[in-house]
C-alpha cells in the first residue's frame, strides 16, 4: 500500500535553514506528481509547494517563493523540500502528499518543524 | 489568486443529522474541487475529488456538489466518526484551500 513518511523536521532558530524529506513506498513514485502541504498549529491546511513527476515543473506559495525549494531523486522515491530563510510564521506540521492529477490522495503523517529562538 | 471560503466555520450537530458545508470560490473553478476530512492529530484524509467523484473506501453518505463558484459537501446521516474537520481544495489554477468547517458534537 501506498507510503509517505517523512522526516526532516525539528527546531531551527530565525533565518536558519532545515531541509525536509519524504519516503515514498508502494506506487511507482516516478509517474507521480508530488505536494509539500502544511499546517501551523490550530490553524488549516496551507499549499507549499507541488513538483511534477520527473521535476521539470515546479510551483510554489507565494509565502514560500524565493526561500523555499521542492526537488525528487527519483532513483531514491524521496522528495524533498530546501527551506532557507526561516520565519516564525512558517512553524507547521509539513505534509508530503501524492498528487492524483491536481488533489492530494494520499498523505504522509507530517513533520513538525518549529522556528524559535 | 483563487480565494475559497467555507461557512460554517464551526457545525454542532447530532448523530444521524443531516449536514451541509459550503465551499464558494473566488472565480470559477469549474469542478476542480476536493474535499477533505481531518482528525485531530491526523494527517487529512481524501474524500471528494472534481466536486462529486467519491474516493475509494469513503461511505456513500459523503456527497459533493456544485461547479463554477459554489460546492456542497453533504454527510446524509451523521456517524460518530464523522466528527471532524473538513476542508475544501480549488486545484483549477494552482492550490488553495479552504479555511475549514469544524464538526463537533451538539
Amino acid at each position: 500500500q501506498v507510503q509517505l513518511v517523512e522526516s526532516g523536521g525539528g527546531v531551527v532558530q530565525p533565518g536558519g535553514s532545515l531541509r525536509l524529506s519524504c519516503a515514498a513506498s508502494g506506487f511507482t513514485f516516478s509517474s507521480y506528481g508530488m505536494h509539500w502541504v502544511r499546517q501551523a498549529p490550530g490553524k488549516g491546511l496551507e499549499w507549499v509547494a507541488f513538483i511534477r513527476y520527473d521535476g521539470s515543473n515546479k510551483y510554489y506559495a507565494d509565502s514560500v517563493k524565493g526561500r523555499f525549494t521542492i526537488s525528487r531523486d527519483n532513483s531514491k522515491n524521496t522528495l524533498y523540500l530546501q527551506m532557507n530563510s526561516l520565519r516564525a510564521e512558517d512553524t507547521a506540521v509539513y505534509y508530503c502528499a501524492k498528487d492524483g492529477v491536481g488533489y492530494c490522495i494520499y498523505w504522509g503523517q507530517g513533520t513538525l518543524v518549529t522556528v524559535s529562538s | 489568486d483563487i480565494q475559497m471560503t467555507q461557512s460554517p466555520s464551526t457545525l454542532s450537530a447530532s448523530v444521524g443529522d443531516r449536514v451541509t458545508i459550503t465551499c464558494r470560490a473566488s472565480q470559477s473553478i469549474s469542478s476542480w474541487l476536493a474535499w477533505y476530512q481531518q482528525k485531530p492529530g491526523k494527517a487529512p484524509k481524501l474524500l471528494i475529488y472534481k466536486a462529486s467523484s467519491l474516493e475509494s473506501g469513503v461511505p456513500s453518505r459523503f456527497s459533493g456538489s456544485g461547479s463554477g463558484t459554489e460546492f456542497t459537501l453533504t454527510i446524509s446521516s451523521l456517524q460518530p466518526d464523522d466528527f471532524a474537520t473538513y476542508y475544501c481544495q480549488q486545484y483549477n489554477s494552482y492550490w488553495t484551500f479552504g479555511g475549514g468547517t469544524k464538526v463537533e458534537i451538539k
